[in-house]
């Protein structure tokens, strides 16, 4: 039984380019949250959906920062153009109603 | 927001001991859960416990939950090694999908 699958586990890139960060939620989920996880702000909830449509994006910090999800097998977040400051471990978590959430093992990020 | 809340951040114990890590939140909840992280890996659910539960087990692990306190707590029983990791606390913010966690007690388990 295959988990969350996220791709790439690390990317170093210098700051103005543009990151692209995979997820493959586990089959059968219906809710994908993305996450974001640094040493001074902890873990903090970017954008979550149901049923493939975009619930609540309320944590995504600026108009840099976008997410996509094409199917129920796919997501991806992007950030266009990096910034130091966004370097961070991001994760990827799906779940099926009612059930508890399953984290990927994330993508470490580091903008120079 | 940050709602839960663990205390301490750090705790370091001996094999075969007990390890008590403490969440505070600050509004109501349907749920509490806690979470495990190992270093470089994601989280992985432990338990959930429901507003109406005071205490739930499983396997090595009790929680209990006191809402007037808006606080829990989890108790790992005869700690191994492998506990060694961080744990976070993660309330439902008023019944919603989205879970709020605490910044994690960071556990370590000496052989």
């Amino acid at each position: 039984d295959a988990g969350v699958i996220q791709s790439p586990r690390h990317e170093v890139t210098e700051m103005g380019q543009e990151v692209t960060l995979r997820c493959k939620p586990i089959s059968g989920h219906n809710s994908l949250f993305w996450y974001r996880q640094t040493m001074m702000r902890g873990l903090e909830l970017l954008i979550y959906f149901n049923n493939n449509v975009p619930i609540d994006d309320s944590g995504m910090p600026e108009d840099r920062f976008s997410a996509k999800m094409p199917n129920a097998s796919f997501s991806t977040l992007k950030i266009q153009p990096s910034e130091p400051r966004d370097s961070a471990v991001y994760f990827c978590a799906s779940r099926r109603d009612g059930q508890p959430q399953h984290f990927g093992d994330g993508t470490r990020l580091s903008i120079l | 927001s940050q709602q839960g809340e663990e205390d301490p951040q750090a705790l370091s114990i001996q094999e075969g001991e007990n390890a008590t890590m403490n969440c505070s939140y600050k509004t109501s909840i349907n749920n509490l859960q806690w979470y495990r992280q190992n270093s470089g890996r994601g989280l992985v659910h432990l338990i959930l416990i429901r507003s109406n539960e005071r205490e739930k087990h499983s396997g090595r692990l009790r929680v209990t939950l006191d809402t007037s306190k808006k606080s829990s707590s989890l108790l790992i029983t005869a700690s191994r090694a492998a506990d060694t990791a961080s744990y976070f606390c993660a309330t439902d913010e008023g019944g919603s999908e989205k879970l709020v966690f605490g910044k994690g007690t960071k556990l370590t388990v000496n052989p």
